[in-house]
């Protein structure tokens, strides 16, 4: 089955620096490949997400870039604000079907 | 109108007791999920429900049991609760499968379980 590591565990910035959070796949055949966000005490919600047709797709501050040939994906984040402070979670997908998660990137942001 | 909901939001209880956890959406999805986020954060799906169908059953023990009356319902039933089963339990649904936008995935807010 799928495998989806993630790096780093932790990532501390400072307010307006960049934050990249990094994942790799197992399944060439994954095609899809989602990032949720998950403020504290709050629910995973999705943010962005890129499907193997595109390299790359932007949405105001946070980007997703995916390389296939090497089987992994990107999450940027440019000028961070203390909001953006998450756990973030990437993900991999075949097709349709079921999602794997990896363990997730707790963001700190300082002011 | 919440999308997906999940009650209680807080179940603190004893060992060896047995206790459920509700969810339903009202998205119109085919597909329910739960997913168990432990202390450190990693979010492990323990069960899929297609259209009321067991369509993901990962490995969890029996005293886990899922129930779907319908498609917008899926039920958490845990037996004979552990220390282990600590954890906060997520409700999610998707479109359904085969089908654009079918594992997008809308959670619930959460349920806190606290086994003592």
């Amino acid at each position: 089955g799928e495998n989806v590591e993630q790096h780093p565990s932790t990532l501390s910035v400072q307010e307006g620096d960049s934050a990249v959070i990094k994942c790799t796949y197992s399944d060439s055949a994954s095609n899809y490949f989602p990032w949720y966000k998950q403020e504290l005490g709050k629910r995973p919600q999705l943010i962005i997400d890129i499907r193997s047709n595109v390299g790359e797709k932007k949405d105001q501050r946070i980007a997703v870039t995916l390389n296939k040939t090497a089987k992994h994906f990107s999450l940027h984040i440019t000028e961070t604000q203390p909001e953006d402070s998450a756990v973030y979670f990437c993900a991999a997908s075949k097709g349709y079907s079921t999602l794997t998660f990896g363990k997730g990137t707790m963001l700190l942001v300082s002011p | 109108d919440t999308a997906v909901s999940q009650t209680p939001k807080y179940l603190v209880t004893q060992m060896g007791n047995d206790k459920s956890i509700k969810c339903e959406q009202n998205l119109g999805h085919d597909t329910m999920y739960w997913y168990k986020q432990d202390s450190k954060k990693f979010l492990k799906i323990m069960f899929s429900y297609n259209n009321k169908e067991l369509i993901i059953n990962e490995t969890v023990p029996n005293r886990f049991s899922p129930k779907s009356p319908d498609k917008a319902h899926l039920n958490l039933h845990i037996n004979s609760l552990e220390l282990g089963d600590s954890a906060v339990y997520f409700c999610a649904s998707s479109l359904g499968t085969g089908i654009s936008g079918a594992n997008v995935l809308t959670f619930g807010a959460g349920s806190r379980l606290t086994v003592l």
